[in-house]
């Protein structure tokens, strides 16, 4: 079956750059769309941005000028950069994949989600 | 991008009883693209209806979506133990997509 996990620092410094790796199983990022999405409790539920198969990008204008997504499909895996992070970035972190191809930004599969906190 | 508000914050029932859920767009949602997830505490979002009325594959039919334009419901036509979490309402017709802010539907 369809499987994500999220890993990464549970800790970055203020002014840092946040790096998270979502792994893929039971699929092929060689299809599909694959999402980073946050939720903090002051902010909600996030949507971050995306990357396609090919590598074309879609991020959220709130964040675009310090988000990269990148996808490596030899190792199944996508990532997720965001620089010069300060406390309002800390959240939980969701990789996601869409339903199927003919159903984009469906956000059918969801890894576990991962806790970074921004503190000195 | 578009604002999404549901209602109400919190809704208080008994199993067996039936839940409605509202979402309210601030502008029109493309091409019905909406989805509503479940989420419960310490677990990611689950996927329970998209095009604001298909079912996801797995969900029970006791969950349905209707709706177009800016005004969107779920309904859960009679509530199980599990039914009780935080709903979530999200479009994905504008970039960004957006979610709404949770409906929580507590034991009464």
């Amino acid at each position: 079956q369809v499987q994500l996990q999220e890993s990464g620092p549970g800790l970055v410094k203020p002014s840092e750059t946040l790096s998270l790796t979502c792994t893929v199983s039971g699929t092929s990022t060689s299809s599909y769309n694959w999402s980073w999405i946050r939720q903090s409790p002051g902010k909600g539920l996030e949507w971050i941005g995306y990357i396609s198969y090919s590598g074309s990008t879609n991020y959220n204008p709130s964040l675009k000028s310090r988000v990269t997504m990148s996808i490596d499909s030899s190792k199944s895996q996508f990532s997720l950069r965001l620089t010069s992070v300060t406390a309002a970035d800390t959240a939980v972190y969701y990789c996601a994949r869409d339903l199927s191809r003919n159903r984009p930004l469906v956000l059918a599969y969801w890894g576990q989600g991962t806790l970074v906190t921004v503190s000195s | 991008e578009i604002v999404l508000t549901q209602s109400p914050g919190t809704l208080s029932l008994s199993p067996g009883e039936r839940a409605t859920l509202s979402c309210r767009a601030s502008q029109s949602v493309s091409g019905s693209q909406l989805a509503w997830f479940q989420q419960k505490p310490g677990q990611a979002p689950r996927l329970l209806i998209y095009g604001a009325s298909i079912r996801a594959p797995g969900i029970p039919d006791r969950f349905s979506g209707s709706g177009s334009g800016t005004d969107f419901t779920l309904t859960i036509s009679s509530l199980e133990p599990e039914d009780f979490a935080v709903y979530y309402c999200q479009q994905y017709g504008s970039s960004p997509g957006t979610f709404g802010q949770g409906t929580k539907v507590e034991i009464k």
